[in-house]
């Protein structure tokens, strides 16, 4: 049983084009995340919601847009895709977010645009 | 939060320990060190966390003296499927459980 998925696994599509990645958690937690791992090996968290509510939305351009329509799903939507856009996406999930939080991360989207 | 500086790589023998070592200068007096594992084409997996002194569990073990600057990774007997980059983080998640990482240790362990 896989605690957190993401489909796709990769995704290659043209410029301009509007794109989703799709991401579910069967842990029952409360917190979920996206992260973007790029070609240097860098992870940087992009959004982090908290029962449906969205608390962390760190710069990132209004083309991306994530949804979560219950606890366990949090999806995220890019809009006009650009090159810089190729990177690795990772979806996370936590109970909670305090001092002790253990996340928990799916295999990841690989994205990349042409 | 802290900064951490960590080898961007090390290399390593099957059956030997490997020791892992994070600088964080500047760590604040509620932070803790908690450290990840990331294998090729897979997210990053938590395994473990300390606040001081040492911490045990089945994977690893973690040691941070006194002035907790500083924090060590210790890997009993690697195996090649340890072959990975390790993420030593520092900081309170008291900002929506949001963690920071760094550049990490990618780990080669040969036969």
């Amino acid at each position: 049983d896989t605690a957190v998925s993401q489909t796709p696994k990769y995704l290659v599509t043209q410029m301009g084009n509007d794109k989703s990645i799709k991401c579910e958690q069967n842990l029952g937690h409360d917190t979920m995340y996206w992260y973007k791992q790029d070609s240097k090996k860098f992870l940087k968290i992009m959004f982090s919601y908290n029962n449906k509510e969205l608390i962390i939305n760190e710069t990132v351009p209004n083309r991306f847009s994530p949804k979560s329509p219950d606890k366990a799903h949090l999806n995220l939507h890019i809009n006009s895709l650009e090159l810089g856009d190729s990177a690795v996406y990772f979806c996370a999930s936590s109970q909670g977010t305090g001092w002790d939080t253990e996340a928990f991360f799916g295999q990841g989207t690989r994205l990349t645009v042409v | 939060l802290a900064k951490t500086t960590q080898p961007i790589s090390m290399d390593s023998y099957e059956g030997q320990e490997v020791n892992i070592t994070c600088s964080h200068n500047n760590i604040a007096t509620n932070d803790y060190i908690t450290w990840y594992q990331q294998f090729p084409s897979q997210g990053p997996r938590f395994i473990i966390q300390g606040y001081k002194t040492k911490v045990t569990n089945e994977v690893a073990s973690l040691f941070i003296p006194a002035d907790r600057k500083s924090s060590t990774l210790s890997l009993p007997r690697v195996s090649l499927s340890d072959t990975a980059v390790y993420y030593c983080l520092v900081g309170v998640s008291n900002q929506g459980g949001k963690l920071i990482f760094g550049q990490g240790t990618e780990l080669s362990v040969k036969p």
